[in-house]
C-alpha cells in the first residue's frame, strides 16, 4: 500500500513565524502535491513537484514556498505565517504520467491542521 | 480551464436507503474522473476512478459511478447506505500538465449524513 505521512497532525503557530510542513511518501512516486482545504472551497492546489528540485506553482501559491531535495520528501514552507493561512493542509503523491494523456491517481496523507494565532 | 461542480453541499439519507451524489465537470478533452472520500479528521481515500472503457465503474465499499459524456456527469451511487458511509465526498477531474505531472481539480465536496 502507498503510504504518505505528514510530520504533524495539528500545529499552532504565531503570526509572523516561519512554518515547515513535511511530507514523506514511500512509493518512489515522481509527483508530489500540496493542497489546502477550506470549508466550502474544497481542495486547492498550492504547489506541486514533478521531480527532485523541480516545482510548479498551483492555483494559490502566494505566501508559500516548497522544497524537494529528495524524491520521497516534499516540504511546504510558510515564510511568515498569517491568520488567513489557518487551514487543513494535505499532501499527495502520484506516479508520473505514463503517457501524455494519462491521469494518475493521487494518494493522500492524513493532513495537518494548522492554526495561526 | 477545467472545473468540477458538486451541486449538493449536504445530503442526509437513512441507513439502508440508496444514495446518489452528483458531479458535473467542464473539460475540453476526454476527462479522467475520480471520487474520493474523507472521513472526519482524515486524509482522502480513493473510492473509484474512470480513465476509459466501460462507463460504469465499480469502486470500494460498494460504490459505483457512471460516466455520461452527453451530460458531463460522473455521479456516485450506492444501493444501500451504511452508517459508516457518513463522510465528505469529493469529485475530481484530472489532466496532465505539460506531460510531467497529473493535476487534479476538485469539487467543493458533498457532506453525507446518515440517520439510523
Amino acid at each position: 500500500d502507498v503510504k504518505v505521512t505528514q510530520s504533524s497532525r495539528y500545529l499552532v503557530k504565531r503570526t509572523g513565524e516561519k512554518v515547515f510542513l513535511e511530507c514523506v511518501q514511500d512509493m518512489d512516486h515522481e509527483n508530489m502535491f500540496w493542497y489546502r482545504q477550506d470549508p466550502g472551497l474544497g481542495l486547492r492546489l498550492i504547489y506541486f513537484s514533478y521531480d527532485v528540485k523541480m516545482k510548479e506553482k498551483g492555483d494559490i501559491p502566494e505566501g508559500y514556498s516548497v522544497s524537494r531535495e529528495k524524491k520521497e520528501r516534499f516540504s511546504l514552507i510558510l515564510e511568515s505565517a498569517s491568520t488567513n493561512q489557518t487551514s487543513m493542509y494535505l499532501c499527495a503523491s502520484s506516479p508520473a504520467p505514463r503517457t501524455s494523456g494519462s491521469g494518475e491517481t493521487q494518494y493522500f496523507g492524513p493532513g495537518t491542521r494548522l492554526l495561526v494565532l | 480551464a477545467q472545473s468540477v461542480t458538486q451541486p449538493d453541499i449536504h445530503i442526509t439519507v437513512s441507513e439502508g436507503a440508496s444514495l446518489e451524489l452528483r458531479c458535473n465537470y467542464s473539460y475540453g478533452a476526454t476527462p479522467y474522473l475520480f471520487w474520493y472520500v474523507q472521513s472526519p479528521g482524515q486524509g482522502l481515500q480513493l473510492l473509484l476512478k474512470y480513465f476509459s472503457g466501460d462507463t460504469l465503474v465499480q469502486g470500494i465499499k460498494g460504490f459505483e459511478a457512471e460516466f455520461k459524456r452527453s451530460q458531463s456527469s460522473f455521479n456516485l451511487r450506492k444501493p444501500s447506505v451504511h452508517w459508516s458511509d457518513a463522510a465528505e465526498y469529493f469529485c475530481a477531474v484530472g489532466l496532465t500538465y505539460t506531460g510531467t505531472a497529473s493535476k487534479l481539480t476538485f469539487g467543493t465536496g458533498t457532506r453525507l449524513q446518515v440517520t439510523l
